[in-house]
């Protein structure tokens, strides 16, 4: 399954399958991009990191893609079980001195 | 130990009320934060705390008043609150104080301005 995190806010995919979740981000000078899983009723957890000068980072089943061009970041899970369910936010460094967090996407994963 | 804790988990308050939210971490961080997170929409950021100073603040209103007793510790204190301002506030803390550092966040307090 794949969602726009900006425009489509949910996602559903089925236990097993692979887990696409994209962000759109509009300022250039973002040189450091974080994503984070929010269980409910629990603050946010770090998933993984990418800085601007790499364009693809892997870490235990998740996998970071950024494309700079476009201004466009997503997360990968493989093999998606149900304790991925949650909300899947983008957060953005700009110059080191300014974080945003970005809209949210919400992960259903059907068993 | 590898957790913020956040207290209370709860808080209920009226308009003229003073109340102070209280976070604290024992992991050796030297940078603490706080984010303001209302229903189905993102965690914004408040304030930072780097080495016990207060190095950022996003144009908070004065009704919120950061405090840092020591690096474990993080207040956030409260007066004259609007309904508005009820949200989930969240704190967190990295190891040192650039926003590229993993941050570790607490579970929220859940605040009602009534």
């Amino acid at each position: 399954g794949e969602s726009v995190g900006l425009h489509l806010p949910t996602l559903s995919v089925q236990e097993g399958d692979n887990s696409i979740i994209n962000c759109a981000y509009s300022n250039s000078a973002s040189d450091y991009f974080i994503w984070y899983k929010q269980e409910s009723g629990k603050g946010p957890q770090f998933i993984i990191d990418i800085r601007s000068n790499m364009d693809k980072r892997q870490g235990q089943r998740v996998t970071v893609l950024l494309n700079k061009t476009v201004k466009h970041l997503s997360l990968q899970i493989a093999a998606t079980q149900p304790g991925d369910s949650a909300v899947y936010f983008c957060a953005e460094v700009v110059t080191g001195n300014q974080f945003y967090f970005g809209t949210g996407t919400s992960l259903t994963v059907i068993p | 130990d590898t957790e913020v804790t956040q207290t209370p988990k709860h808080l209920v308050m009226g308009m003229t009320n003073k109340k102070s939210l209280k976070c604290e971490q024992h992991m050796g961080h030297r940078a603490m934060y706080w984010y303001k997170q209302k229903a189905k929409k993102p965690p914004e950021l408040m304030f930072v705390y780097s080495y016990e100073k207060l190095s950022i603040n996003e144009s908070v209103p004065s009704r919120f008043s950061p405090e840092c007793p020591n690096s474990s510790l993080l207040n956030l204190h409260l007066h004259a609150l609007q309904p508005e301002d009820s949200a989930l506030y969240l704190c967190a803390s990295s190891q040192a104080g650039g926003l590229v550092d993993e941050q570790f966040f607490g579970p929220g307090t859940r605040l009602t301005v009534l």
